[in-house]
């Protein structure tokens, strides 16, 4: 059974700092990771999207890697600001057509200015 | 600005009452799809419809009903809920639902409902 356990579950740091937001998966047989922002008592927005035959993905500050082997993904963000504040959540897409996404619980970022 | 909408935003209910969640999808999407978020859980996932037809559903208990009239419309009807039935309930669409590649799914903002 896959499970996504993303560490650490809270993070606050001052603003202009870079950080890391990690996620593993117990079964590497993946198509493809998905990086999701939610703010507080909303829906989610996606932020990138990693196909299991790629490394990395970016977008602006963001950049998530994918180390399918070794189950484990990060969210890099450059230069925090305070409009990243939110919580993060990673998923992923089972190895099998026409199956769901699996979440992780978040991780719950505050920045401050 | 996404492309899925959900109403209402929130949603009070007592044990005996029957209500229904509306969700529209603009863009063009195959699949949609019913999560329920509780605190401090992973978003669970509860139905998925392609084309109309539900290809999914992970073991809920019967007193949450879907439906899907067509591609850009899906309903949640509840009735008889419990109060631990109270979370935010997302609704999400995606081109396909087979497609192996690129199948990203894209989220309304949810439902907020409390079950007293």
């Amino acid at each position: 059974k896959q499970e996504v356990t993303q560490i650490p579950a809270a993070l606050s740091v001052p603003e202009g700092e870079n950080l890391v937001l990690n996620c593993s998966f117990t079964d590497s047989a993946i198509y493809n990771l998905q990086w999701f922002r939610q703010d507080p008592g909303k829906g989610l927005t996606s932020l990138l999207l990693i196909q299991s035959s790629q490394r990395e993905q970016t977008s602006g500050r963001l950049n998530a890697s994918l180390d399918k082997s070794s189950g484990r993904s990060t969210l890099y963000i450059a230069a925090s600001q305070p409009g990243d504040s939110a919580t993060y959540l990673c998923a992923v897409r089972r190895g099998q057509a026409g199956t769901a996404l699996i979440f992780g619980k978040g991780t719950t970022l505050s920045v401050s200015s | 600005e996404t492309g899925v909408t959900q109403t209402p935003r929130h949603l009070v209910m007592g044990m005996t009452n029957k209500k229904s969640l509306k969700c529209e999808q603009h863009l063009g999407h195959n699949a949609m799809y019913w999560y329920k978020q509780s605190a401090k859980k992973p978003l669970e996932l509860m139905f998925v419809y392609s084309l109309e037809e539900r290809v999914e559903n992970n073991s809920v208990p019967s007193r949450f009903s879907p439906e899907c009239p067509n591609s850009s419309h899906l309903f949640l009807h509840l009735h008889t809920l419990q109060p631990e039935d109270s979370a935010l309930y997302l609704c999400a669409s995606s081109q396909d639902w087979v497609a192996l590649l690129y199948n990203e799914q894209f989220f309304g903002p949810g439902t907020r409902l409390t079950v007293l």
